[in-house]
């Protein structure tokens, strides 16, 4: 039983540049959260997809968006990359947003020089 | 609004038993969760408790909540190094959206 998959793992960009990070829900998931936790900081709600739509949306900007595929997997995108966009990129799913605990996967380490 | 608080740094000898505490400000909090993060690791689901249940046992795991003071602890019986790491508690409603704390860094001595 495949659990929730990201990638890549790591990426090193720009400022300015523009990045998307993939989810794949673990199987039997249909919703998709994304979270983004700084260095030392607990993780921080950026936006929930489920039936392909964005159900709900925390305190970050229009820079970042997302999409949620048929197959319930989702993508992350972030525009105009910011130095403090360097963070861990975590993917959590879920069973209908909040029926059942939300996993998460192993994240993505981005990183803005 | 919208607030978790956890202490920051816990330090214990193996076979002793830990004890991680937590405080939420949201009573419309549906689920309360205890995750684990390894170093360069995602999070791990270590258990979770229904706001309307004051207690939950999982093996070495004990979750206890007191609702009226919004209160959340976890213990750890028989504490092992391999349980060194940072331990988050998060309050979810059933929409899903998940509120941690900051993080609490267990050091477990040998």
């Amino acid at each position: 039983d495949a659990g929730v998959t990201q990638s890549p793992t790591h990426l090193i960009k720009t400022r300015g540049q523009q990045v998307t990070l993939r989810c794949s829900p673990k199987s039997g998931h249909d919703t998709v959260s994304w979270y983004q936790q700084a260095l030392g900081q607990g993780p921080q709600f950026i936006f929930q997809y489920y039936e392909e739509e964005e159900r709900q949306r925390g305190n970050f900007p229009d820079r970042f968006s997302g999409h949620q595929f048929p197959n319930y997997s989702s993508e992350l995108n972030v525009n105009a990359l910011l130095l403090g966009d360097s963070a861990l990129y975590l993917c959590a799913s879920s069973f209908r947003q909040g029926v059942q605990p939300q996993h998460f996967g192993d994240g993505t380490r981005l990183s803005i020089l | 609004g919208e607030d978790v608080e956890q202490s920051l740094f816990l330090s214990v000898r193996e076979g002793d038993s830990s004890v991680i505490n937590c405080t939420y400000t949201d009573s419309s909090s549906t689920y309360l969760y205890w995750y684990k993060q390894e170093p360069g690791a995602g999070l791990q689901l270590l258990t979770y408790i229904f706001s309307n249940m004051d207690m939950k046992q999982d093996q070495r795991l004990t979750v206890l909540l007191n609702k009226k003071d919004k209160h959340l602890s976890l213990r750890i019986a028989d504490t092992q190094t391999g349980d060194s790491a940072i331990y988050f508690c998060a309050e979810g409603s059933n929409t899903g959206k998940l509120i941690f704390g900051q993080g609490t860094t267990l050091q477990v001595k040998p």
